[in-house]
């Protein structure tokens, strides 16, 4: 149990266009999700957290009109990367408390994106 | 905010031998230190967790401990194998169930065979 599906696995995309990139709780409900950032070879960067039925809470210097979250259900929430340019290549993953109890985030497969 | 220091950022060792990832935090109200092992690209994997009101957990050949008072944390790995090597993240959290995690840098560990 506890699988957090996260597609696509790869995307190539021109500059300019937007991309979206689901995250899917599987066999839980998670009303809090979140969307991560990693360069290469470095850490995971929070850049927010996605909460059912509501506003997502961007962290500083992450601009909520380039990064758009959408969390309409209780398993599913979506990061659109609009006007995408080559510096906003990277590996994007989300993660989902899959707990109450406990803090077991799980996180989703990942998505590399690339825009040429 | 949280902030999260991660040493040493590359760690070779002999198969066989002991590796220690150490890592400190800032924020006094974090109470659960997850460490994650990552292969290349690939998900974060959670190996262990710790929680404050412990100071020690182990798992077959995974060791954390804690340290609250000198908020440091640290995770053992004993008899390394090659598949051990991978990319280790340690992370902090308040430990409510919508916490956020604030990540170290990582550690990239290679056992030679």
């Amino acid at each position: 149990g506890a699988v957090v599906s996260q597609h696509p696995s790869r995307v190539i995309c021109k500059s300019g266009t937007s991309v979206k990139i689901e995250c899917r709780s599987l066999d839980f409900q998670a009303t809090t999700m979140f969307w991560y950032r990693q360069f290469p070879k470095q850490s995971l960067m929070l850049m927010a957290t996605s909460n059912e039925g509501s506003k997502a809470t961007y962290e500083q210097g992450v601009e909520k009109d380039k990064f758009l979250i959408n969390h309409a259900s209780l398993t599913l929430s979506t990061l659109t990367v609009t006007s995408a340019h080559p510096e906003d290549s990277s590996f994007y993953i989300c993660s989902a408390n899959t707990d109450r109890r406990v803090n077991g985030y799980t996180f989703g497969s990942g998505t590399r994106l690339t825009v040429v | 905010g949280e902030n999260v220091e991660q040493h040493p950022s590359t760690l070779s060792v002999q198969e066989g031998d002991s590796a220690v990832i150490k890592c400190t935090y800032s924020d006094s109200a974090s109470n659960y230190f997850p460490w994650y092992k990552q292969e290349l690209g690939k998900r974060p994997q959670l190996i262990i967790d710790i929680r404050s009101n412990v100071g020690e957990k182990k798992d077959q050949r995974i060791a954390v401990t804690l340290n609250k008072t000198a908020k440091h944390f640290s995770l053992h790995i004993t008899e390394t194998q090659p598949e051990d090597s991978a990319v280790y993240f340690c992370a902090a959290s308040k430990g409510t169930n919508a916490g956020k995690s604030t990540f170290g840098d990582g550690t990239t560990l290679t056992v030679k065979p």
